[in-house]
């Protein structure tokens, strides 16, 4: 079974509908990221947790929420989808000791959400 | 302001050649750079990483090289093969809470 799943796989819907795009991990690690992909502009960063209790704005977060429901599980949600918003979307995980142990949080990808906004 | 840089064409190299891929950063100082290979529809996934205070580091076929004073590392895969054929990405960390920015990536093609 993968690490890290990514809840839908694929999703088409409507401007001005609510998303919740989730992600769960069997990996037992502390952090995690939700990145969008665009073509021509690499991966970016919407939201990252660190543990249960601590979230951060990334770079491009407006039009987006997210919840760390435990420890395994970070959803994302697009409050008021619009088509500029349609990407692929991909949750990943690192873990706070590999870090202090110096591994420098190596990220773990999920298979990615292909989300299309209309 | 902060940049890196991924050369955006394809690099189209013959089976058993060696690849190297770039990747130029501007504005940053990273305590360490990573290497991620992604394939098409898929997550990106981890290969290699190197410190700021090393200038090289190797895994099987792949080396990667780290230059602070020329702001570059470069991606080197020896005795290329096709399913050698992906992007591949840099990141960097940038000194803040252990996040990684990530370049855009190169697309590799191996022919036989």
């Amino acid at each position: 079974d993968a690490d890290v799943t990514q809840t839908p796989r694929n999703r088409i819907t409507k401007t001005g509908k609510r998303i919740m795009l989730e992600c769960s991990q069997t990996k037992g690690h502390d952090r995690m990221y939700w990145y969008r992909q665009d073509p021509g502009l690499g991966l970016r960063l919407i939201y990252y947790s660190f543990d249960v209790k601590d979230i951060n704005k990334g770079e491009i977060s407006d039009g987006y929420s997210v919840s760390r429901q435990a420890q395994a599980k970070f959803s994302l949600s697009l409050e008021s989808a619009i088509p500029n918003q349609t990407a692929l979307y991909f949750c990943a995980t690192s873990d706070l000791r590999s870090g202090r142990e110096g591994f420098a949080d190596t990220q773990y990808f999920g298979p990615g959400t292909r989300l299309t906004v209309l | 302001s902060q940049k890196i840089e991924q050369n955006s064409e394809a690099l189209n190299i013959q089976e058993g050649k060696t690849a190297t891929l770039t990747c130029n950063y501007t504005n940053y100082s990273p305590a360490y750079l990573q290497w991620y290979r992604q394939d098409p529809g898929r997550g990106p996934v981890f290969l290699l990483l190197i410190r700021e205070n090393e200038k090289e580091k190797r895994k099987e076929r792949l080396k990667v090289t780290f230059d602070t004073t020329l702001k570059q590392s470069l991606f080197h895969i020896t005795a290329s093969q096709p399913a050698d054929s992906a992007t591949y990405l840099c990141a960097l960390n940038t000194g803040t809470a252990s996040k990684l920015t990530f370049g855009t990536g190169t697309r590799l093609q191996v022919t036989l």
